[in-house]
Parts: C-alpha cells; sequence; structure tokens
C-alpha cells in the first residue's frame, strides 16, 4: 500500500535560512509526487508536481523538490525563508491521477 | 475567477445531531473531490465525483456519511447522525480534467460534541 512519511511535525527557520522539509514514500510503482501549502483560512494550494519529466522540480515562491527513486525520497526545499514561508506544508502521493494520499504535514515557522 | 468554496466554515453540533457540508467547484469543473483531516492525522480522500456520478466512493467511512452532487454543480456532504469521530476539517476540491490539478476550498471545521 502507498503511504507518504514527513519527517518532523514543526520546523522552525530564521528568515534567510534553508528550508528543508522531509517527504518519503512507500511504493512498488513510481508515483506523482506533490507538495501543496495551506496558509491559515486558506485552501490547500499546490507548490509543485512531480510526474516523471524531470527530478529536480521548481515551484511557486522559489521552492523546489528532487525526486530520489533510490532513497523514496522527494524533499523540498528553499534556499532563504520569508517571513511569508510560515504556513503548513504536505507532501502527498498519486498512483491514478486524481486519488492524493497526503502526509501529516509540517507546520514552518520563520523566525525574524 | 472564484475558486472553490465551502460552507459554513466552522460547525459545531452535538452528537447525533445532523450536518450537511457544502462545496462550490470552480465554474466548469467536472471533477469534484471531498477529502477529511481528523485532527492529528493525515488528510484522507473520501469520494470522487465526475459531473453528478460518483467515480469513487472508496474512502467514505460509513454509511452515516452521504454525499450528493445534483446536477453536476455544487455537492453536499451528510453526516447523519453526527458522532464524536467526525469532528475533523473536511475539504472540498475540483479540478477540470482527472489529471489537473486540484484546487481546494478553504475546508469546514466541524466540532462534534
Amino acid at each position: 500500500a502507498q503511504s507518504v512519511t514527513q519527517l518532523g511535525s514543526h520546523v522552525s527557520v530564521s528568515e534567510g535560512a534553508l528550508v528543508l522539509l522531509r517527504c518519503n514514500y512507500s511504493s512498488s510503482v513510481p508515483p506523482y509526487l506533490f507538495w501543496y501549502v495551506q496558509y491559515p483560512n486558506q485552501g490547500l494550494q499546490l507548490l509543485l508536481k512531480y510526474t516523471s519529466a524531470a527530478t529536480l522540480v521548481k515551484g511557486i515562491n522559489g521552492f523546489e523538490a528532487e525526486f530520489k527513486k533510490s532513497e523514496t525520497s522527494f524533499h523540498l526545499t528553499k534556499p532563504s525563508a520569508h517571513m511569508s514561508d510560515a504556513a503548513e506544508y504536505f507532501c502527498a502521493v498519486s498512483f491514478n491521477d486524481y486519488k492524493l494520499s497526503f502526509g501529516a504535514g509540517t507546520t514552518v515557522t520563520v523566525r525574524a | 475567477e472564484a475558486g472553490v468554496t465551502q460552507f459554513p466554515s466552522h460547525s459545531v453540533i452535538e452528537k447525533g445531531q445532523t450536518v450537511t457540508l457544502r462545496c462550490d467547484p470552480i465554474s466548469g469543473h467536472d471533477n469534484l473531490y471531498w477529502y477529511r483531516r481528523v485532527m492529528g492525522k493525515e488528510i484522507k480522500f473520501l469520494l470522487h465525483f465526475v459531473k453528478e456520478s460518483k467515480q469513487d466512493e472508496s474512502g467514505m467511512p460509513n454509511n452515516r456519511f452521504l454525499a450528493e452532487r445534483t446536477g453536476g454543480t455544487y455537492s453536499t456532504l451528510k453526516v447523519q447522525p453526527a458522532e464524536l469521530e467526525d469532528s475533523g476539517v473536511y475539504f472540498c476540491a475540483s479540478s477540470q480534467d482527472v489529471r489537473g490539478e486540484q484546487f481546494f476550498g478553504p475546508g469546514t471545521r466541524l466540532t462534534v460534541l
């Protein structure tokens, strides 16, 4: 069965520091992989999506993620955190293009 | 263009009562999805509509949950009777194509006392 694990339910970073959010999946076949972000009182917004075209995926707001099949990982990074990046981030996988399976989420706090 | 909207934003009911959640997808989106996040858990898929037809309701917890999408526009999710474990945030999403990006609404926070 497919599953997604996000390491760390809370991450605190200083403004300007690297943001690294970890996501590992378990699957016998390559999945589609996603990162979503939820700002307070808003819906989930797609940050980026991996569909096997390229292992390094660039998303919105300066985020990117790298698919590593050997490590079954899809970690999300941003070189320099901004205060506006404070939100909850979700990694998700899909095998049939519509049913998303989500990780538990990681809340990012940015310190001034 | 308006996004996915959900009503109400919050609902507090007592165990045994009935609650109906509503989702208005983005205009023209044939695909509509319901997801749920129970406190401290992952967001879980509930079901998928294509227009007015249920394509996949494998995630529906039990027969106390009834989803409809009359006319293929807005959708409702009724919980009857509500139980304590039904508390959580219910998200709706829509997409133009089944492989397209799912756009999520802000969710309805349901609290069952």
